[in-house]
């Protein structure tokens, strides 16, 4: 059974960058069937989508995003990243890390997400 | 904003069917398949419905999903109290190059 766990920094200060990871077992981030994505939620809202990256490398970003906001992955590790920078307290959100099929073209699990507060 | 459109607020009585909308565009749900989420209170979203009205394994038949043209619904039949829940439809959209969501709809079971 496949899981997605995030991970990193609960606490970002104000223009600074906020990286989290998440982390893929029982499966490999290197598989062809899937793209991996990144989805949050500001407290009390809705869901954002944020960007997604194949293992090959390729990125796909939020349009509003785009400007501040890196995807990679690392296959030696199984495990692919977030980089959002020059952020400010409407970023402040719970992140969570989705695999979306290529055959489904649907986000079908995730991880349970980790809250990252964007304060000084 | 959310580009796709869903009312805030749903409800109904256990056992009656209640459904919820999603209005889109050409640009989404007129060119590409509807998903539909289900997050209960304090977890993470559940794929509950995805390429317009197919079911992952493991969600009951209770749970349909229909489109026309720029719009989708979801509808649940004999409703349980374990359905209440956020729920969200996502799709592409073509023109931004990216998913959008819905805003979501609560659903209280009365």
């Amino acid at each position: 059974q496949l899981r997605l766990q995030e991970s990193g920094p609960g606490l970002v200060k104000p223009s600074e960058t906020l990286s989290l990871t998440c982390s893929v077992s029982g499966g490999s981030v290197s598989s062809s069937n899937y793209f991996w994505g990144w989805i949050r939620q500001p407290p009390g809202k809705g869901l954002e989508w944020i960007g997604s990256i194949y293992y090959a490398g390729s990125t796909y970003y939020s349009p509003s995003l785009k400007s501040r906001v890196t995807i990679s992955v690392d296959t030696s590790k199984n495990q692919f990243s977030l980089r959002l920078s020059s952020v400010t307290a409407a970023d402040t959100a719970v992140y969570y890390c989705a695999r979306r099929g290529n055959w489904n073209y649907a986000f079908d699990i995730w991880g349970q997400g980790t809250m990252v507060t964007i304060s000084s | 904003q959310s580009v796709l459109t869903q009312p805030p607020s749903a409800s109904g009585t256990p056992g009656q069917r209640v459904t919820i909308s999603c209005s889109g565009s050409s640009s989404n749900i007129g060119s590409n398949t509807v998903n539909w989420y289900q997050q209960l209170p304090g977890t993470a979203p559940k794929l509950l419905i995805y390429s317009d009205y197919q079911r992952p394994s493991g969600v009951p038949d209770r749970f349909s999903g229909s489109k026309s043209g720029t719009s989708a619904s979801l509808a649940i039949s004999g409703l349980q109290s374990e359905d209440e829940a956020d729920y969200y439809c996502a799709a592409w959209d073509d023109s931004l190059n990216g998913w959008v969501f819905g805003g979501g709809t609560k659903l209280t079971v009365l």
